[in-house]
């Protein structure tokens, strides 16, 4: 597509349920990334994907988060038994190759989540 | 590991007023150094980016930003601020060494910009 697509926009649920969020990268964009952004925080790095494989996964922050992209595109992550503390806007993004740092990133809007 | 300070969290300017957002990073090398700006509700879409060469460099939206190696800065200025300047402004640092992942870019916290009419 012509940049990052995000489903839903917004999501409300409640504290224990399980959620999925979606992220559509740019077409051909072989590197993808997932940040959280908490209120009044910039965004915080959770997982990269080159290609079908999570390159680095060191920012996940427990084990209720998983993130997969089975086809090397579109990507989901995953919060299972949510918590209060995971209301966040999780945003996508994606680049032509991660290998550089001189890749610049194209961000998606965010999927807003609110854990009650 | 490399790291943002932008120690401005609110800043007001009145329109047509000139602007100037700090960023100060902490790093090894000379890193990659990026501005991204975030409206209500939008993604964060790149004003500028600083990868080697001319350290003043021109970004979209009338914004230029300067690499000052000496005081590890990259401040953001404009000479005429415009009241759709107001959103939320964030400096970030690459590394040359790793295309992503954990030391692929760290935002700073950002500063609000609210314009005065």
């Amino acid at each position: 597509g012509a940049g990052v697509s995000q489903t839903p926009s917004n999501k409300v649920t409640e504290k224990g349920k399980y959620v999925e969020l979606r992220c559509d990268p740019i077409s051909g964009h072989t590197a993808l990334y997932w940040y959280r952004q908490s209120l009044g925080q910039g965004p915080e790095f959770l997982i990269y994907f080159q290609g079908t494989g999570a390159a680095d996964d060191s920012g996940l922050p427990n084990d209720r988060f998983f993130a997969v992209r089975p086809e090397g595109s579109v990507s989901t992550l995953k919060i299972q038994r949510t918590e209060r503390g995971d209301s966040a806007v999780y945003l996508c993004a994606s680049s032509p190759d991660g290998a550089s740092g001189a890749n610049v990133l194209t961000f998606g809007a965010g999927s807003r989540l609110t854990v009650l | 590991a490399q790291s943002v300070t932008q120690p401005d969290i609110h800043i007001t300017v009145s329109e047509g007023a000139s602007l100037e957002l700090r960023c100060n990073y902490s790093y090894g090398a000379t890193p990659y150094l990026f501005w991204y700006v975030q409206s209500p509700g939008q993604g964060l879409q790149l004003l500028l980016k600083y990868f080697s060469g001319d350290t003043l460099v021109q970004g979209i939206k009338g914004f230029e930003a300067e690499f000052k190696r000496s005081q590890s800065s990259f401040n953001l200025r404009k000479p005429s601020v415009h009241w759709s300047d107001a959103a939320e402004y964030f400096c970030a640092v690459g590394s040359p060494a790793s295309g992503g992942g954990a030391d692929g870019l760290t935002f700073g916290k950002g500063t609000h910009l609210i314009i005065q009419p």
